[in-house]
C-alpha cells in the first residue's frame, strides 16, 4: 500500500463550489505539506503543518485553507473555487530527521 | 524571499552523452534536495545534500553542492532513455521553515 494517499485522484468542479482534497500517510510523520503544480512554474508550497496544532501558510495560501485532523490526516479545502485554481495538487510529508518529502500521488483539479 | 533557479530548462540529449543541470539559489542554505518527476508521476526524492561540499551518487546520476557559491549541480554520465524525466532541486530556508523548488528541468534522452 501506499505511504501517502490522497482523495480523489481527480476532480472537476464548477466555479464557487466548495472542494476539499483529502491526504493520509502511513509514514508516521509529523511534518506534512500541500502544494500545486502549474506548467512551467514547478512546485509552490500552499500550506505546511509541522505538527496537529501548528498550521502555517505557504507561499500562496491565498483562497485555500486546511485542516490536519489527526498525524495521519492533511486537508485542503478550496472555499470558492475558482478557474485559475486549476492545477495538479499534491500532498507530502516528511520526518524531522533529513527532512525529504515523500510525495502523494497528486490529485488533478479542474475548476470550469 | 528566496529564489530557486534552474538552468536549463529543457534538455534533450543523446543516449550515451554527459551533461549537468544546474540549481541557483539567492539565500543561505545548507540544505538541498534533488526530486525526479516522471510524465504524468508524482515525485520521489533522488538525493540530500547536508553540507557545503556535498556529493552523493546513485548510478548514473551524482549531485553536489557548493552553499558558498549558493550552487548545486546534477551531472549525468552516459545518460540512458531511462533517465528521461524532469528534475527538481528544493531548498530549505529560515530554519527549515519553508522549501522552496526550483523550476523544474525537462531531460529528454533520445535513443
Amino acid at each position: 500500500d501506499a505511504d501517502v494517499t490522497q482523495t480523489p485522484r481527480n476532480r472537476i468542479t464548477k466555479t464557487g463550489k466548495r472542494i476539499m482534497l483529502e491526504c493520509s500517510q502511513t509514514k508516521g510523520h509529523d511534518r506534512m505539506y500541500w502544494y500545486r503544480q502549474d506548467p512551467g512554474l514547478g512546485l509552490r508550497l500552499i500550506y505546511y503543518s509541522f505538527d496537529v496544532k501548528d498550521i502555517n501558510k505557504g507561499e500562496i495560501s491565498d483562497g485555500y485553507s486546511v485542516s490536519r485532523q489527526a498525524q495521519a490526516k492533511f486537508s485542503l479545502s478550496l472555499e470558492s473555487a475558482i478557474p485559475n485554481q486549476t492545477a495538479l495538487y499534491f500532498c507530502a510529508t516528511s520526518d524531522w530527521g533529513t527532512d525529504t518529502q515523500y510525495f502523494g500521488p497528486g490529485t488533478r483539479l479542474t475548476v470550469l | 524571499e528566496l529564489k530557486v533557479e534552474q538552468n536549463p530548462l529543457f534538455l534533450s540529449m543523446q543516449e550515451g552523452k554527459n551533461y549537468t543541470i544546474y540549481c541557483n539559489y539567492s539565500t543561505t542554505s545548507d540544505r538541498l534536495y534533488w526530486y525526479r518527476q516522471d510524465p504524468g508521476k508524482s515525485l520521489e526524492s533522488l538525493f540530500v545534500l547536508l553540507s557545503n561540499g556535498a556529493v552523493k551518487q546513485e548510478g548514473r546520476l551524482m549531485a553536489s553542492l557548493d552553499t558558498k557559491a549558493r550552487l548545486s549541480t546534477l551531472h549525468i554520465t552516459a545518460a540512458v532513455h531511462d533517465l528521461s524525466a524532469t528534475y527538481f532541486c528544493a531548498v530549505v530556508s529560515g530554519g527549515y521553515q519553508k522549501v522552496t523548488f526550483g523550476t523544474g528541468t525537462k531531460l529528454q534522452v533520445i535513443p
